[in-house]
């Protein structure tokens, strides 16, 4: 089985701040891809990273893959209130897709 | 707005009673998938479809029955469900359940209560 561990689970920061979210594997991935879930609504992608020590940037948010494709992260640069939610890590298997436990960031006005 | 749509958004329901949730894409996808989520915790996968056949089951008890009438519609019907079911049930779909790098569509979910 596929574990992805995140960290930290929860996050609460005011708005300005940086932050940075891990998503740690044993396994390696063929690709690894990001979402946000904001209450009441379902996961939305952010992001699919597929080489091994890629960075793609999408405006203040930067996702790194590992070199060795088992491990993430995602750097948010000057949070904003907007970018509370739940952020999950996901790993790519045959069909499926395997998830983090998620990290919830609160960013405080 | 999300591409893939579930109804109904919310449904309360007694242990005896039986209810179905409904998704639907048109975006020409060939894989779809129901997803049980608990508050704050990911998405647990409970079934895949791939060009409308039932492909993985991650042991998901009976009383779940999943559908797939058609390459647009997925279903799935509920009977006799027990208070810990009570969750977000979320479909989702993607381009293919055999290509590689395929992110997943999500609906925004069935919040379920079971009385």
């Amino acid at each position: 089985t596929q574990l992805l561990e995140q960290s930290p689970q929860f996050l609460s920061i005011q708005e300005g701040e940086n932050l940075t979210v891990y998503c740690n594997s044993s396994s390696v991935f063929s690709s690894l891809q990001w979402y946000r879930q904001e209450p009441g609504e379902g996961p939305v992608l952010l992001v699919t990273v597929v080489t091994g020590g890629e960075v793609k940037k999408l405006k203040r948010l930067t996702f790194q893959f590992g070199d060795a494709r088992k491990d993430s992260s995602l750097h948010i640069t000057a949070a904003q209130t907007g970018d509370t939610g739940l952020y999950l890590c996901a790993g790519e298997g045959y069909s499926t897709l395997t998830f983090g436990k998620g990290t919830m960031l609160l960013v405080s006005p | 707005d999300t591409e893939v749509t579930q109804t109904p958004k919310h449904l309360v329901m007694g242990m005896t009673n039986k209810k179905s949730l409904k998704c639907e894409q048109h975006m020409g996808h060939r894989a779809m998938y129901w997803y049980k989520q608990k508050a704050k915790k990911p998405p647990e996968l409970m079934f895949v479809y791939s060009y409308e056949k039932l492909s993985i089951n991650e042991s998901v008890p009976s009383r779940f029955s999943p559908e797939c009438p058609n390459s647009s519609l997925l279903n799935l019907h509920l009977h006799a469900l027990q208070p810990e079911d009570s969750a977000l049930y979320l479909c989702a779909s993607s381009v293919s359940g055999t290509a590689s790098n395929q992110p997943q569509h999500f609906g925004d979910g069935t919040r379920l209560s079971i009385l």
